[in-house]
């Protein structure tokens, strides 16, 4: 049982390149979410989904995309890479009824 | 809108000493309260949650938690730290009419234990 899995761990962009960090859960978890994490802010909730079709913004969505096509898979998209998105992201799932959310190891993004 | 506030961004112990981190949240609905802890380089791993079926809860590591609803507090306590435990700790609230769905942090609280 994997968890969740997130790839890649690292990643270095340029700025203005697009990139996409996968994020895959086997548990048959309905929600979904990609927070990222900035020292001192702890973690801020970028995109969430309820289900397959279903997203909405979080906290801090400008800058990412995010679609959800099946009930494993939730990729985070960045458009156009800005330093400013220089931070750990993390994807994590759970099941509808505050069971708390499982994490992955999360993806150290730097864009230079 | 709900939000927590995590008191104490560092906070250090000797070892065998009592831990208390401290956690005040705001919600206009009944709370889901959760603790996490991050390793350092790793994923956050949940410590216990309350989902209203008892206070006091126990979680794993030797740590527990009390909900307070008159004081809005959920504040993390373990009787004797051990070495093992220095790490970030983080709170966090979701709503129950949401079920659960949106989690909404603290800003950490780095512990850390001496000899």
């Amino acid at each position: 049982n994997a968890g969740v899995t997130q790839t890649p761990k690292f990643q270095v962009l340029k700025t203005g390149q697009s990139m996409t960090l996968q994020c895959a859960q086997d548990m048959n978890h309905e929600y979904m979410s990609w927070y990222r994490q900035d020292p001192g802010m702890g973690l801020r909730l970028i995109h969430y989904s309820v289900g397959a079709g279903i997203t909405d913004q979080g906290e801090v969505p400008n800058g990412y995309n995010v679609s959800r096509s099946t009930t494993e898979d939730f990729p985070l998209r960045l458009l156009s890479a800005a330093p400013s998105q220089t931070s750990v992201y993390f994807c994590a799932s759970t099941q509808q009824g505050g069971y708390g959310y499982t994490f992955g190891s999360g993806t150290r993004l730097t864009v230079v | 809108a709900q939000s927590v506030t995590q008191l104490g961004s560092h906070v250090s112990v000797s070892e065998g000493a009592l831990v208390l981190l401290r956690c005040n949240y705001s919600s206009s609905v009944p709370p889901y309260l959760f603790w996490y802890v991050q390793y350092p380089n790793q994923g956050l791993q949940l410590l216990l949650k309350y989902t209203s079926a008892a206070t006091l809860v126990k979680g794993i590591n030797g740590f527990e938690a009390e909900f307070k609803k008159s004081e809005t507090s959920f504040h993390l306590t373990k009787p004797s730290a051990h070495m093992s435990d220095a790490a970030e700790y983080f709170c966090a609230v979701s709503d129950q009419e949401g079920g659960g769905n949106k989690l909404t942090f603290g800003t950490g609280t780095q512990l850390k234990v001496e000899l």
